[in-house]
């Protein structure tokens, strides 16, 4: 079963407007944490930001927000303003406790922001 | 400034030579990971290690081996290359045991098997 579920495979947004990835989890370990990452054209990994099961309130990282569902096992990226920097493919990852050092990645979705 | 760095950006080889695929990591991680990542499958763990000489496999191991004889570098090995090992390869790396340590990444390599 796919533990991470990015459902949208392409995404367009306005440049200056906010947009929202999707990302939904399967997992039984109460203690886990949840990261996105962004991976431009040159290849290279970005992390974003990060959200702990544990964590009370929601990540924010300048322009970028998680918003944590636990009960929906659903932990959405809002880009604010976006920019045409920001246009690239993002990752939802969760590392399990119980599984140690392994993350699991989504399939990812394709961000284009459109001037 | 953090760095995990890979041997190569574009490597090409042809098929059944052995390719080394090299990566480094300044940070004094005790975890290593190698992933491969294609077009609609994100990214696939192939082996990780979170020890030196100490290796545990991932979801596509097959076809590949590890080796990590110092803490810093993690190596890849593919025996004898095939085309369907034509992917972009993943470098990682991170600290041990809390789910809040995030993994840095090298630039990747992208391997091309004719």
């Amino acid at each position: 079963a796919q533990k991470i579920t990015q459902t949208q495979p392409g995404m367009f947004v306005q440049e200056k407007e906010a947009v929202t990835l999707d990302c939904t989890y399967d997992t039984s370990d109460p203690s886990y944490g949840l990261f996105w990452y962004k991976q431009p054209s040159s290849g290279e990994m970005i992390f974003l930001i990060y959200q702990g099961s544990y964590d009370q309130q929601n990540a924010t990282e300048g322009r970028y927000s998680l918003n944590f569902q636990k009960a929906r096992k659903s932990a959405n990226l809002v880009i604010s303003a976006s920019q045409l920097g920001d246009s690239a493919m993002y990752f939802c990852a969760m590392r399990e406790r119980n599984y140690g050092q392994n993350f699991v990645f989504g399939p990812g979705t394709r961000l284009s922001v459109l001037p | 400034d953090v760095k995990v760095t890979q041997s190569s950006r574009y490597l090409v080889k042809r098929t059944g030579e052995k390719v080394f695929l090299e990566c480094v990591q300044d940070m004094d991680h005790e975890n290593m990971f190698w992933y491969r990542q294609d077009p609609g499958l994100g990214l696939r763990l192939i082996y990780f290690s979170y020890d030196v000489k100490m290796k545990e496999k991932g979801d596509i191991p097959e076809g590949y081996s590890v080796s990590r004889e110092k803490k810093e570098r993690f190596s890849l090995i593919l025996e004898s290359a095939s085309t369907n090992q034509t992917s972009m390869y993943l470098c990682a790396s991170s600290h041990r045991d809390s789910p809040e340590d995030e993994q840095f990444f090298g630039p990747g390599t992208r391997l091309t098997v004719l």
